[in-house]
């Protein structure tokens, strides 16, 4: 159960795209279509902003996009806005009943 | 609406037992699959636990042997049983649904209550 690979910071100024990345193995990202990303400010709870690798829940903007292509999902927030600066993680099912997480990206709007 | 409020935690020494509570309303726990994940003070979240509709548990790596997932359908309530804590256990846990609308992800998730382990 390692956890995901994230780059720990990502940056882009209001009106650009930012693309994060989260990296696994064929036993995680690789192996099931169920890679979820959360959005989190400080002292908050994490917000579920992707499922199944790129289905957004209702309520959630379209600029929010998500992709995968091997042991890798990407999570891509477009037309980036003051409010999209937080933090972002990943998360995999694992298979074997158990699910894992990435280290978490600080997405700053410069 | 589907709300979830942890409460339970607090400062407890190297060793001891906690159990925390999670309420929900909106929805009921025993119909779903619900977990708990955690996050050490400035640091990344990490899956703990969790129980599946039918009562089945599964765990962490790191909790293992020490945690016990449960709930109680009469008070719609999840609990988790912690024991034997470690300094490292230190963190925010946070109770969520899996998959109740969104499969496989951790759709709702409560405000958290924080657990102290120290000395």
């Amino acid at each position: 159960q390692s956890a995901l690979t994230q780059p720990p910071s990502a940056s882009g100024s209001p009106g650009q795209s930012v693309t994060i990345s989260c990296t696994g193995t064929s036993s995680d990202v690789g192996g099931y279509n169920y890679v979820s990303w959360y959005q989190q400010y400080p002292g908050k709870a994490p917000k579920l902003m992707i499922y199944e690798v790129s289905e957004r829940p209702s309520g959630v903007p379209d600029r929010f996009s998500g992709s995968k292509s091997g042991n890798t999902a990407s999570l891509t927030v477009s037309g980036l806005q003051a409010e999209d600066e937080a933090d972002y993680y990943c998360s995999s099912y694992g298979g074997s009943n158990n699910w894992v997480f990435g280290g978490g990206t600080k997405l700053t709007v410069l | 609406e589907v709300q979830l409020v942890e409460s339970g935690g607090g400062l407890i020494q190297p060793g001891g037992s906690l159990r925390l509570s999670c309420a929900a309303s909106g929805f009921t726990v025993s119909g779903n699959y619900m977990s708990w994940v955690r996050q050490a003070p400035g640091k990344g979240l990490e899956w703990v636990s969790v129980i599946y509709s039918g009562g089945d548990t599964y765990y962490g790596d790191s909790v293992k042997g020490r945690f016990i997932i449960s709930r109680d359908n009469s008070k719609n309530t999840l609990s988790l049983q912690m024991n034997s804590l470690r300094v490292e256990d230190t963190a925010m846990y946070y109770c969520a649904t899996v998959g109740a609308t969104h499969p496989y992800a951790f759709d709702y998730w409560g405000q958290g209550t924080l657990v102290t382990v120290s000395s």
